[in-house]
């Protein structure tokens, strides 16, 4: 069956190092999002593409960077990471003019 | 800016309907959509409104009034497992983006 996953699940990091997050889809779908998640503010977009070599800015993309090489994946980096950057992190998937998103499971992040 | 409200709880006891509402307020807005969250899991779709009026999906029906930036979603016959939050997102804009509500946590008790 066509998924979604998110690695790591679970990350530990310190201030200032820089961190990876791995998104893979199996769906083929153009569309690709990140999302982090916070308590009192909902899911805020972090970055999107909407194909090969497309990136754009979301909400909160400060200190944040995503590069899209194919179609199944769109990492999220962290160039230095801060505590402030705690959260649990989400990506997400669509079709080409879809309204309909697909999560990941989430990879929560502790940056200490 | 974008911005949705809805209420941060709602308590409902089992078998029973419960409503939770949304307004927005958002520039290029073309629809409302809904989205499920059980604690520590991922969101996941339940309902889109791109036109006024009520959308039935089984127990969940979804309500849209456009000209009131208002929305809704009625969830009927309730049960335990409906326990979760549950975010109302605009599709809007020239890049038509997502833009959540800070989510409803809806608590069924027996």
């Amino acid at each position: 069956d066509a998924e979604i996953t998110q690695s790591p699940r679970h990350k530990i990091t310190e201030t200032g190092r820089q961190v990876t997050l791995a998104c893979h889809q199996t769906w083929n779908h153009n569309n690709m999002f990140w999302y982090r998640q916070d308590l009192g503010h909902g899911l805020r977009l972090i970055h999107y593409s909407y194909g090969v070599q497309d990136t754009n800015k979301g909400e909160v993309s400060d200190g944040y960077s995503v590069s899209r090489s194919n179609t199944e994946d769109l990492p999220l980096t962290l160039e230095s990471a801060a505590s402030s950057q705690t959260s649990v992190y989400f990506c997400a998937s669509s079709e080409q003019d879809s309204d309909t998103q697909y999560f990941g499971p989430g990879t929560r992040l502790t940056v200490l | 800016g974008q911005s949705l409200e809805q209420p941060s709880e709602v308590t409902a006891v089992e078998g029973a309907i419960v409503q939770i509402n949304c307004t927005y307020q958002t520039s290029g807005f073309y629809g409302l959509s809904w989205y499920q969250q059980h604690d520590g899991g991922a969101p996941t779709f339940l309902s889109y409104n791109a036109l006024d009026g009520l959308e039935e999906t089984g127990r969940f029906s979804s309500f849209l009034s456009r000209s009131d930036s208002y929305g809704y979603l009625l969830l009927q016959e309730l049960q335990m497992k409906d326990s979760a939050s549950y975010f109302c997102a605009a599709y809007s804009g020239s890049a038509r983006q997502l833009t959540f509500g800070s989510g409803t946590q809806l608590t069924v008790l027996p």
